[in-house]
């Protein structure tokens, strides 16, 4: 069974203050892993995603990079409006595989 | 940019009540999905579909139904509700399978 686990599961930074989220996984044969930002009230938005150990992703503020056992998305000098709920999900097995999702980290940057 | 709608965003209704929660998709997707989501808990898929006239259950188990009689659309329904359906249902789709799945906004229902 495909398990995805998500660590910390809150975490409060202050503004600029850099930081990593975990996405920890276990499944069959990965074909991809997913990293997507949750607003309040809103449905998931994507943000990467990663094939192969070793490959990174950038865009504005955030990095995201993977093993063959985790994935982290780093956080440079965050501001407050990245203050979201952070989701991981990984797509394994065959092609016609679904997603598989972790509970999240809820990130609050401070001002 | 994906366009994936859900209606109504919110509901309150109550016990015994049928309900459908609708999704359309502009983007000519094949591939549509139901998932389940409670405060602070992961994503659970309840149903898919890879096509018109295709539905398949999810891993969570699910009193609902879908149907998928045309690509862009794919409702799901509660023949019954009951307070163990209060919940947030979030509706998704992708084109080709090394594409993401793009979400609408959700419709937070609530069975009193």
């Amino acid at each position: 069974e495909d398990q995805v686990t998500q660590s910390p599961e809150a975490l409060r930074l202050q503004e600029g203050e850099s930081s990593s989220l975990n996405c920890s996984y276990t499944v069959s044969g990965l074909r991809g892993l997913f990293w997507y930002r949750q607003d309040p009230g809103k449905g998931p938005e994507f943000l990467f995603t990663l094939y192969s150990a070793g490959e990174e992703k950038e865009k504005e503020r955030l990095k995201a990079t993977l093993t063959k056992k985790e994935s982290f998305l780093h956080i440079t000098a965050p501001k407050p409006e990245d203050s979201a709920t952070y989701l991981c999900a990984v797509q394994a097995g065959s092609g016609y595989s679904t997603l598989t999702f972790g509970k999240g980290t809820m990130l609050l940057v401070s001002p | 940019e994906a366009d994936i709608y859900q209606t109504p965003r919110y509901l309150v209704i109550g016990t015994g009540k049928k309900i459908t929660l609708e999704c359309s998709q502009t983007m000519g997707h094949d591939k549509m999905y139901w998932y389940q989501q409670d405060p602070g808990m992961e994503l659970h898929l309840i149903h898919y579909s890879y096509g018109v006239n295709s539905t398949e259950k999810g891993d969570l188990s699910s009193e609902s139904t879908v149907s998928r009689i045309r690509t862009e659309h794919f409702p799901l329904t509660l023949e019954s509700a009951r307070p163990s359906h209060t919940s947030q249902y979030l509706c998704a789709s992708r084109g080709s399978w090394n594409q993401p799945q793009h979400f609408g906004d959700g419709t937070r229902l609530s069975i009193l």
